[in-house]
This record gives structure tokens, C-alpha cells and sequence, in this order.
């Protein structure tokens, strides 16, 4: 079956410097992939989307691509501020279904 | 309203105890979804509603628990005879396209 795997470790960087953090999953590449922020006690919110067709997605500070060769999407903070410091969750919607699969989440803290 | 409403946001219930959690979507979300979050881990699906149906409840963990949707607006989630390791974060979000909106959670402890 498909997993979704992210880095559970936490990613320390100072400020100012470009975050990536890293999503794969294991067999068929999901038609889209989705990326949320969630804080300590809030739900996640929407951040990007990228289709199985795109390579490369940014939003301001934020760029998400999506190599289906490697089975891998990498997300991007560039000029990282410590207001970025949160838990970064990718997700997928399986085939057939409507409901989001996402991966454990992986918490960046940001250094001032 | 403007955003995912839970309540409460927070339940502490004894074990064995019943519980009901609340979920008010935004207006004329079609989709409403429930998850369950662990500490440490991402959401984990539950239960799926379009409208008032019920399409999918292939995560529900056991038939302990028990989710409605009657007018196809607000959401209750039921556990009943809870257990210990029911204690978690539940999620509620709404959608009308491809992007989730997702409410504060309810924490539940269970002792």
C-alpha cells in the first residue's frame, strides 16, 4: 500500500537561510500533492498544491516541487523568519477516495 | 461563519463515559471531513460526509464510534464507552473544491 514519509526529526536553521524539508512516498505518484502548516494547538492550514504534471510551484517565499523519478516532493522556505517556525505536513489524496492521507509531519524551528 | 468551528476544544471524560464533538463547517461546504491526530503524528482520516451522506467511514476505528451529519451543515462525531487510548486531537474540515479547511481540534483525554 502507499505510504507517505516525512523526515520526523526537527529541522533547526537560523534565520534568513532557505528550509527544505522533504516528502516521499512508495509506489504510484498521487495525481496531486498538498502541503499544510500546523501550529502547536491549531489545525493545519493550506499552503500549496502541486499536480503530477508540475515541476515546480512557488508562492512567494514558498516552492514546492514534485519529481516522480525519485518518488519525492521537496518544500522550500527561502528567507526563513522564525514566524515560519511550525509542523510542515504533505498529503495526498488516494485514488478513489476524497479524504487527505498525509505523512507525520515535520517541525522546523527557525532561529532568530 | 468565517472558518471551521469544534467544540469544545477541549474534553476530558472518564473512561466508559460517552462524548459528543461538534463540528460547524463553512457555509456551503459540501465536504466534511473527520480526523484523528496523535501526538507527534499527522491526521489520520476517520469519516467522510457529501452533504448529509455518509460515502465513507473506512477509518473509523472501531463501532465504538459514531458520526452524523443530519442537515448536511453540522457535524457530530460520537464515542461512546470511551477508552484510554481514544485520548487524541480530533479534526474537522470542510471543503468545496481540493483545498481542506480545517477547525482548532478537540482534545480528548480520556482517564
Amino acid at each position: 500500500s502507499q505510504k507517505i514519509e516525512q523526515n520526523s526529526e526537527a529541522l533547526n536553521i537560523q534565520e534568513g537561510k532557505t528550509a527544505t524539508l522533504t516528502c516521499n512516498y512508495t509506489n504510484y505518484s498521487p495525481a496531486y500533492l498538498q502541503w499544510y502548516r500546523q501550529d502547536p494547538g491549531r489545525g493545519p492550514v493550506f499552503l500549496l498544491l502541486i499536480r503530477e504534471n508540475e515541476k515546480e510551484k512557488r508562492k512567494e517565499r514558498l516552492k514546492v516541487t514534485f519529481d516522480t523519478t525519485l518518488k519525492q516532493s521537496l518544500f522550500h522556505i527561502t528567507a526563513s523568519q522564525p514566524a515560519d517556525s511550525a509542523t510542515y505536513l504533505c498529503a495526498y489524496v488516494d485514488t478513489g477516495r476524497r479524504a487527505l492521507t498525509f505523512g507525520s509531519g515535520t517541525r522546523l524551528q527557525v532561529q532568530p | 461563519g468565517a472558518g471551521v468551528s469544534q467544540s469544545p476544544r477541549y474534553k476530558v471524560a472518564k473512561r466508559g463515559q460517552d462524548v459528543a464533538l461538534r463540528c460547524d463547517p463553512i457555509s456551503g461546504h459540501v465536504s466534511l471531513f473527520w480526523y484523528q491526530q496523535a501526538l507527534g503524528q499527522g491526521p489520520e482520516f476517520l469519516t467522510y460526509f457529501q452533504n448529509e451522506a455518509q460515502l465513507d467511514k473506512s477509518g473509523l476505528p472501531s463501532d465504538r464510534f459514531f458520526a452524523e451529519r443530519p442537515e448536511g451543515s453540522v457535524s457530530t462525531l460520537k464515542i461512546q464507552r470511551t477508552q484510554q487510548e481514544d485520548s487524541a486531537v480530533y479534526l474537522c474540515a470542510s471543503s468545496s473544491q481540493v483545498e481542506a479547511f480545517f477547525g482548532q481540534g478537540t482534545r480528548l483525554t480520556v482517564v
